[in-house]
């Protein structure tokens, strides 16, 4: 098992530009999920699947858009990437319980993004 | 009011001692309680579970109180290698993180 990966691992944008950030889990996991981190902010979630084709808004969705077609994948997209986007941003999935909230979250590496 | 308050720390204590942390929750509808660990530059990763009851894993215990509203961890006999930021996390319904506690272990 891979676990949770994502690519890239570093990225630089411009201000305007767009760009994806891939997530992709091998344990078939139902729920996944989006985070950033920022010093002195902790982790905050921005945007959450409970699965395929099921998307929902998470604590800082703005500027953030995502899709979940199959289990395994859920890219997230910054559609006019910003300076305020500046951060790392973390990919995990979990199992979820019977009323779709998430269980023990599995992170990806992390993704570090610089917008200039 | 956030809903998941921790002290940042820095914490810096020398091996072998004992080090605790605390962290406050507001949503009393809670049901899941956890502690992971972040190592620097790397992603959070799980520690250990939070249960009603309390429990232990090696030299790392986790208490939770229900009626105050907050979680601990202890960890007892600290090594070098402890040495990482301690996340308290909280899921009402989704998963909420603290800011996180720095621990140094320090020779």
């Amino acid at each position: 098992n891979a676990g949770v990966t994502q690519t890239p691992k570093f990225q630089v944008l411009k201000t305007g530009q767009s760009m994806t950030l891939q997530c992709a889990q091998d344990m078939n996991h139902e729920y996944m999920s989006w985070y950033r981190q920022d010093p002195g902010m902790g982790l905050r979630l921005i945007h959450y699947s409970v699965g395929a084709g099921i998307t929902d808004q998470g604590e800082v969705p703005n500027g953030y858009n995502v899709s979940r077609s199959t289990t395994e994948d859920f890219p997230l997209r910054l559609l006019s990437a910003a300076p305020s986007q500046t951060s790392v941003y973390f990919c995990a999935s979990s199992y979820s319980d019977g009323g779709g909230n998430a269980e023990t979250q599995y992170f990806g590496p992390g993704t570090r993004l610089l917008v200039l | 009011r956030k809903e998941v308050e921790q002290d940042p720390g820095p914490f810096n204590v020398p091996e072998g001692a004992t080090v605790a942390f605390n962290c406050t929750y507001s949503n009393s509808a809670s049901q899941s309680f956890f502690w992971y660990r972040q190592d620097c530059r790397k992603e959070p990763k799980l520690l250990m579970s939070v249960y009603s009851s309390g429990n232990e894993d090696g030299r790392f215990t986790a208490q939770l109180n229900r009626a105050s509203q907050y979680i601990s961890l202890l960890i007892r006999d600290s090594k070098l290698s402890d040495s990482a930021t301690y996340l308290c996390v909280v899921n009402p319904n989704n998963l909420f993180f603290g800011t996180g506690t720095r621990l140094t272990v320090i020779p």
